[in-house]
């Protein structure tokens, strides 16, 4: 079945340093792929997506590529704040579906 | 900017109880979902909603649960009668376009977090 998995956390991180975390999906075909994140008290916002192989989703700093021969979909930040503190989810969609598939998420700590 | 609202924010309730978790999505959209997260566990979704009925729903969506939409904008999800098991985030999602459409992300709301004790 499609699944998503994701680096185990809590990572934590000093204020400017980079960031990786890890995701990888299991699926047949070529679902879009996105990363939400949750702040701490609120919901899960949309933090970039990419839909097809080679895409690159940025925003705020954050990037992520869409690695079809891998099967990943990495999230990467070069100078992390500690506002970035938050729980980071890998996500799966089909194209043509509807319901995503989460990946376990991931907890982020940014000490100043 | 349009958002996903979601009330009650907290939902303490004995076990046995019905409640209703109620939503309200982004005016234009068709599309509309509920997923749950268990303490500590992934998001799991739990039912698609499009045209006034049930388009998708996984196993957790038992006999237990049923969604609505009463009035045109609220999106509500009762469970009948609560299970300690049952207690977790909810969270409502909403899409502007769905089946068959490429590019469709979900925008979610802040969730509520059901308690049964």
């Amino acid at each position: 079945g499609n699944s998503v998995t994701q680096m185990e956390g809590p990572v934590t991180l000093s204020e400017e340093a980079f960031l990786t975390i890890n995701c990888t999906y299991t699926a047949t075909g070529y679902p879009s792929l996105f990363w939400y994140v949750q702040y701490p008290g609120e919901g899960l916002q949309l933090l970039l997506k990419a839909t097809k192989a080679d895409d690159k989703g940025s925003n705020k700093g954050f990037e992520a590529t869409y690695r079809k021969e891998t099967t990943s979909f990495h999230l990467e930040k070069g100078s992390v704040q500690v506002s970035d503190s938050a729980v980071y989810f890998c996500a799966l969609r089909w194209n043509y579906g509807q319901n995503f598939v989460f990946g376990p998420g991931t907890r982020l700590s940014v000490l100043p | 900017e349009p958002e996903v609202t979601q009330t009650p924010s907290h939902q303490v309730t004995q076990m046995g109880q019905e409640v209703i978790l109620r939503c309200v999505p982004i005016s234009n959209h068709l599309y509309f979902y509920w997923y749950r997260q268990i303490l500590g566990q992934k998001v799991e979704f739990l039912v698609s909603f499009y045209n006034n009925e049930i388009s998708e729903k996984s196993e957790i969506f038992d006999d237990q649960f049923s969604v609505e939409r009463p009035d045109g904008s609220n999106f509500t999800l009762k469970i009948r009668s609560t299970k300690l098991e049952d207690s977790a985030m909810y969270f409502c999602a909403s899409s502007e376009r769905g089946v068959g459409k490429m590019n469709t992300e979900a925008f979610f709301g802040q969730g509520t977090r059901l308690t049964v004790v």
